[in-house]
């Protein structure tokens, strides 16, 4: 079992709330990543981070921002939630090397929005 | 455009048979890997091969890669219910960019 944790795992909150999904590795891992998947569909990618006070973003659009203040945490803001951001969000780390990475997966988080 | 795409989108099979699946890809990668994700959970890392490798082994699984033909493929041998999930193969380049997945169902 990866040591990378999401919480919630289920969230159902009313459009316009401002929500922070939760993301922390115990691994020691500097690159970070969250994907959102649809059922049945593909991981994008939306945001990632190589280390502290570095955030990027993928290659899905995403109205969502990020920050890394510690290694360890990576969490996922969403400033006024709306239906269209239902969706399952993953987050992922990796070991710090240039090429052949792995990912660990926490387990998601299941988001709806009403 | 999807760099990695996969078949088929939906596998069934019962228990003992193999399982076959195939990822397709555009550009030239540094390597590919196969994940496992059950369903509403997060993916599990499988195996991983590099461009200049051909095959590996891991287990039950076993991965070819044809990078003149830019395709792989996950065999899964002798396959037990416990197989059911969802199954995607990643092509790293500068990134590590996923495939649409092929969902495997195992009947008992």
């Amino acid at each position: 079992e990866a040591d990378i944790y999401q919480t919630p795992r289920y969230l159902v909150i009313g459009t316009g709330k401002k929500i922070t999904l939760e993301c922390s590795q115990t691994m020691g891992h500097d690159k970070m990543y969250w994907y959102q998947q649809d059922p049945g569909m593909e991981l994008h990618l939306i945001h990632y981070s190589y280390g502290v006070n570095s955030t990027e973003k993928g290659d899905l659009s995403s109205e969502s921002t990020v920050s890394r203040i510690r290694t360890e945490h990576f969490p996922l803001t969403l400033e006024s939630a709306r239906p269209s951001h239902t969706s399952q969000y993953l987050c992922a780390s990796s070991e710090p090397q240039p090429t052949n990475e792995k990912l660990f997966f926490g387990s998601g988080t299941q988001l709806s929005v009403l | 455009s999807q760099q990695g795409e996969e078949d088929p989108q939906a596998l069934s099979i019962q228990e003992g048979e193999n399982a076959t699946m195939n990822c397709s890809y555009k550009t030239s990668i540094n390597n590919l890997q196969w994940y496992r994700q059950n369903s509403g959970r997060g993916l599990v890392h499988l195996i991983l091969i590099r461009s200049n490798e051909r095959e590996k082994h891991s287990g039950r699984l076993r991965v070819t890669l044809d990078t003149s033909k830019k395709s792989s493929s996950l065999l899964i041998t002798a396959s037990r219910a416990a197989d059911t999930a969802s199954y995607f193969c990643a092509t790293e380049t500068d990134k590590l960019i996923f495939g649409t997945g092929t969902r495997l169902q195992v009947f008992p």
